[in-house]
C-alpha cells in the first residue's frame, strides 16, 4: 500500500475550471512537497510546505499542509492547457526518507 | 537554482549487458542522492540511498548486487543496471538535496530499454 495516498487519479477537464488534488497519509511528515512532472523528464520541485496549517500561493497553484500534517492539498484555479501534466505528491517523515504519491495526470483541454 | 546532470538520458542495450548512469550535482555539494526507478503512467519508486562515502541502502525488494550504486563523490553518485534484462526497461531518475533548503532536485532521467 502506499504511504501516501493521491487523488484522483486521472483528471480530464475543461480550460478555465477549478480542480482539487489531495494527498493523504496516516503518518505524519516534517515536510511535503508538490512536484510535477512533464513526460520524460525528472519532476520539478513546485512547493514545500513545513508548518501544519500551512497556506502557499503559487499564482493560480495554492497548496495547502493540514494542521496534523497528515494530508495536503493542491487547489488550481482558471486551469490551462499549459497545467497539463503528472502532479505528485511527496512526503518526508525524517531526515532523507521522501515518498512519493501515485501521482495524478493532468488533462486541460482548450 | 540547484541543478542535477544525469546521464544519458536515453539507452538501449543488450540482454545481458551491464549500463551505468550517471548523476551529478553541478553546484552544490550533495551528501546523499536518491535513485528511483518508474513505469509508464506510475509514481516514482524509491529504489536506493547513495550516501557519499558508505554503502547505500536499498529499498525491500530491490537487488542490491544487480543495481550497484557509486557515490564516491559529493558531487557523483552512479548506478550500474548489470546483467540487465528487459524487464529492467525503465525510466531512472536520480535526486538529490543540497541540504539547505527542503525540497529535492531531480535530475532529467534515463529511459533504460533492454532488448
Amino acid at each position: 500500500t502506499q504511504l501516501l495516498e493521491q487523488s484522483p487519479q486521472f483528471l480530464s477537464i475543461q480550460e478555465g475550471e477549478n480542480l482539487t488534488v489531495y494527498c493523504n497519509s496516516s503518518s505524519v511528515f516534517s515536510s511535503l512537497q508538490w512536484y510535477r512532472q512533464e513526460p520524460g523528464e525528472g519532476p520539478v520541485l513546485l512547493v514545500t510546505v513545513v508548518t501544519g496549517g500551512e497556506v502557499k500561493k503559487l499564482k493560480r497553484l495554492t497548496f495547502q499542509f493540514g494542521d496534523a500534517r497528515k494530508d495536503s492539498s493542491l487547489h488550481i484555479t482558471a486551469a490551462q492547457p499549459g497545467d497539463t501534466g503528472l502532479y505528485l505528491c511527496a512526503g518526508e517523515r525524517n531526515n532523507n526518507d521522501m515518498r512519493f504519491g501515485a501521482g495524478t495526470r493532468l488533462t486541460v483541454k482548450p | 537554482g540547484a541543478v542535477v546532470s544525469q546521464h544519458p538520458s536515453r539507452v538501449i542495450c543488450k540482454s545481458g549487458t551491464s549500463v551505468k548512469i550517471e548523476c551529478r550535482s553541478l553546484d552544490f555539494q550533495a551528501t546523499t542522492m536518491f535513485w528511483y526507478r518508474q513505469f509508464p503512467k506510475q509514481s516514482l519508486m524509491l529504489m536506493a540511498t547513495s550516501n557519499e562515502g558508505s554503502k547505500a541502502t536499498y529499498e525491500q525488494g530491490v537487488e542490491k548486487d544487480k543495481f550497484l550504486i557509486n557515490h564516491a563523490s559529493l558531487t557523483l553518485s552512479t548506478l550500474t543496471v548489470t546483467s540487465a534484462h528487459p524487464e529492467d526497461s525503465s525510466f531512472y531518475i536520480c535526486s538529490a538535496s543540497s541540504g539547505q533548503h527542503y525540497g529535492y532536485t531531480f535530475g532529467s532521467g534515463t529511459r533504460l530499454t533492454v532488448v
